[in-house]
């Protein structure tokens, strides 16, 4: 079974930096999809972006921003220019070629100081 | 546009209690739909996923259960609920064709178990 894994339990970052939170999975599959969930504190699960396994172009959705290294299997997040209502917890997602399945990392909670 | 409900919002229920928490999307047809189980502070766990009427998929065994009685409709049960048994419930859609959907999630079930 494919892994998700998000080393960073917890980050920080000063308004108006940049952060990247990592993430790495483990799959023998070639053709997959990667997604980025934010979930603030309302515990509302919100898609913030999606990588395709076959597009060598990082995505990008405004601040938002991957950096997807196929062969290394890292899909890191980097938000650009943080604000306070970027604070919450950050779930990195893979979806199985079969479009069924779905796995989460653990999270990586973000704090944003003012 | 699609939409997913998810109830009731909040639960509280003895031990040995039955449980029934209902999730229903409008606007789509054929979606896959997925139970998920979140600790606090913890990452999502997978426990069901349907691909269409009375197909359902269990990811970890345990005393609760999945039907999907209608296209749109997906119900996690228990007939005894154990004190583990608490935490944050998420019910979520996806379409079932073109891996790039992501999943779409309601607002959560926060189940409390004395």
């Amino acid at each position: 079974a494919q892994t998700v894994t998000q080393s960073q339990p917890e980050m920080s970052v000063q308004e108006a930096e940049t952060v990247t939170l990592s993430c790495t999975y483990d799959t023998s599959e070639s053709d997959y999809y990667l997604f980025w969930y934010k979930q603030p504190p309302s515990r509302q699960m919100i898609l913030v972006i999606r990588q395709e396994a076959y597009k060598q172009q990082n995505a990008t959705e405004n601040r938002f921003s991957v950096n997807f290294q196929k062969a290394a299997k890292s899909f890191s997040l980097k938000i650009s220019d943080s604000q306070l209502g970027d604070a919450a917890m950050y779930f990195c997602a893979y979806r199985s070629s079969d479009f069924n399945k779905f796995y989460f990392g653990s999270g990586t909670k973000l704090n944003v100081k003012p | 546009s699609q939409t997913i409900h998810q109830w009731p919002a909040t639960l509280v229920q003895p031990v040995g209690s039955p449980l029934s928490l209902e999730c229903t999307v409008e606007g789509t047809s054929n979606p896959n739909l997925y139970w998920y189980r979140q600790a606090a502070g913890r990452g999502l766990q997978l426990l069901f996923y349907s691909v269409g009427i009375g197909q359902i998929s269990s990811e970890v065994p345990q005393n609760l259960s999945a039907s999907r009685p209608q296209d749109r409709q997906f119900i996690l049960s228990s007939k005894k609920l154990l004190l583990s048994d608490s935490g944050f419930y998420l019910c979520a859609w996806s379409g079932g064709q073109g891996g790039n959907q992501p999943q779409h999630f309601g607002d959560g079930t926060r189940l409390s178990i004395l």
